[in-house]
């Protein structure tokens, strides 16, 4: 998702539901991408990650999504649960760019009852 | 395990006064950490990259005389905000990788949220 100014771009879902994230991406030399989820006040957690050499990843009720030609990354989630609740960031690493990790711009997700 | 702490988790400090922040692996050696900062509502940005024993690299924009960082041990990083501002009100996140050439994954600390008045 994209953002303008302060304002997170936000997914709302019922519970139970399956939730998508997606997140673009600019630069082709990228060749590792990870998905944290970031609870209010805390640091950013690992989701899952994936290798530009791979097009799928499937963890434990999410999967991963990658999408070279267009520069394209997603998230789902699986049954998603009021503990979801949470921001979630993608994250790429070029092999120009030593280790380190350029976060994109976040994505709200809101879990309705 | 890859649990990374921070301390303090918060702190208030006086407009021109320096505060610490320490970062640790508490059951890894982190060889390298880096630190981000993060305002309300916006992502993660990068500030520096620490590698242990060596000088920091800052991030183009970001005053290394401002925030000093050091990274003394495979398992402790500080950041310290010098002469710290309102503007420098914000929260801090370290990450450290713990070197396996085959990982990138960062783990991340809980933050600190700092506030200058």
């Amino acid at each position: 998702g994209e953002s303008v100014g302060l304002h997170l771009p936000t997914l709302s879902v019922q519970e139970g539901d399956n939730s998508i994230i997606n997140c673009a991406y600019s630069n082709s030399a990228s060749d590792y991408f990870i998905w944290y989820k970031q609870e209010s006040g805390k640091g950013p957690q690992f989701i899952i990650d994936i290798r530009s050499n791979m097009d799928k990843r499937q963890g434990q009720r999410v999967t991963v999504l990658l999408n070279k030609t267009v520069k394209h990354l997603s998230l789902q989630i699986a049954a998603t649960q009021p503990g979801d609740s949470a921001v979630y960031f993608c994250a790429e690493k070029n092999t120009g760019g030593g280790n380190k990790l350029t976060f994109g711009t976040g994505t709200q997700l809101k879990v309705e009852l | 395990g890859a649990v990374v702490s921070q301390h303090p988790s918060w702190v208030i400090c006086k407009s021109g006064t320096s505060v610490k922040i320490e970062c640790r692996s508490l059951d890894f050696q982190a060889t390298t950490m880096f630190w981000y900062r993060q305002f309300p509502k916006q992502s993660l940005m990068l500030m520096a990259t620490s590698n242990e024993g060596s000088k920091a690299t800052y991030e183009q924009g970001v005053e290394k005389d401002k925030f000093l960082i050091n990274h003394a041990s495979l398992t402790l990083s500080t950041l310290t905000v010098t002469s710290a501002h309102p503007e420098d009100s914000s929260f801090y996140i370290c990450s450290a990788r713990s070197g396996q050439t085959d990982s990138y994954e960062q783990y991340f600390g809980p933050g600190t949220r700092l506030t200058v008045t």
